[in-house]
């Protein structure tokens, strides 16, 4: 099975200052990245994916991700954040090994400061 | 299209009792996975059902099961609970083909006493 580490569990932030949420996956053959944000007492939301072709993946609310298949991680970064991305971020990996089945990261727990 | 609905948004039983939470997929969705969130262990993968057959299973007890019924609604039932159920359930629907994306629903908070 697939394992996720997600590096930083919590994270400070002014706002308008860039942010890093580093992940770390298990090797894998073949495999499939997602994050996902949580907002408090919500479930989770899609927030970008990588399932094969460019690298760099694009998402909703201008974050962006890069999948290093040499460095097995997947970082999601963003330029400048709000105050309203103030959130929990989750880390999903998944590969057809264990048919596509989503193993999460423990979290990171963004704040956003003005 | 509409969202997937979880009900109730939040239980609370006590130790002993059984009980049982609803998911209504996406339209047109097949597969329906069930995820328990807790503070201490994160999120952890209970079970998948895809057209009515459960087709993955993650490491909990038997006191864990689910169904799924032909219109792809699932439900999760939890018997003789213990204080440590007390979690976020969620559910998450997708098309069930490949690595696709899934969807989760808001939850439904179990608080047990």
């Amino acid at each position: 099975a697939q394992s996720v580490t997600q590096l930083d569990s919590q994270v400070p932030v002014f706002e308008e200052a860039p942010v890093e949420l580093r992940c770390n996956y298990s090797s894998s053959v073949s495999v499939y990245l997602f994050w996902y944000v949580q907002y408090p007492n919500q479930g989770l939301q899609l927030l970008l994916k990588y399932l094969s072709g460019s690298t760099l993946v694009k998402g909703i609310n201008g974050f962006e991700a890069e999948f290093n298949k040499s460095q097995t991680s997947f970082h999601l970064r963003k330029p400048s954040v709000h105050i309203s991305d103030t959130a929990e971020y989750f880390c999903a990996v998944s590969d057809q090994l264990d048919d596509y089945k989503l193993s999460f990261g423990a979290g990171t727990t963004v704040t956003v400061r003005a | 299209k509409a969202g997937v609905t979880q009900t109730p948004r939040y239980l609370i039983k006590t130790r002993g009792q059984q009980v049982t939470l609803s998911c209504s997929p996406i339209s047109g969705h097949r597969s329906v996975s069930w995820y328990q969130q807790t503070p201490g262990q994160g999120l952890q993968f209970l079970f998948e059902y895809f057209s009515e057959t459960q087709r993955n299973k993650g490491n909990f007890p038997g006191r864990f099961s689910g169904r799924q019924f032909s219109n792809s609604r699932s439900e999760m039932n939890v018997s003789t609970l213990e204080l440590g159920d007390s979690a976020l359930y969620l559910c998450a629907s997708s098309d069930g083909q490949g690595p696709d994306t899934q969807y989760f629903g808001p939850g439904t908070r179990l608080t047990v006493l």
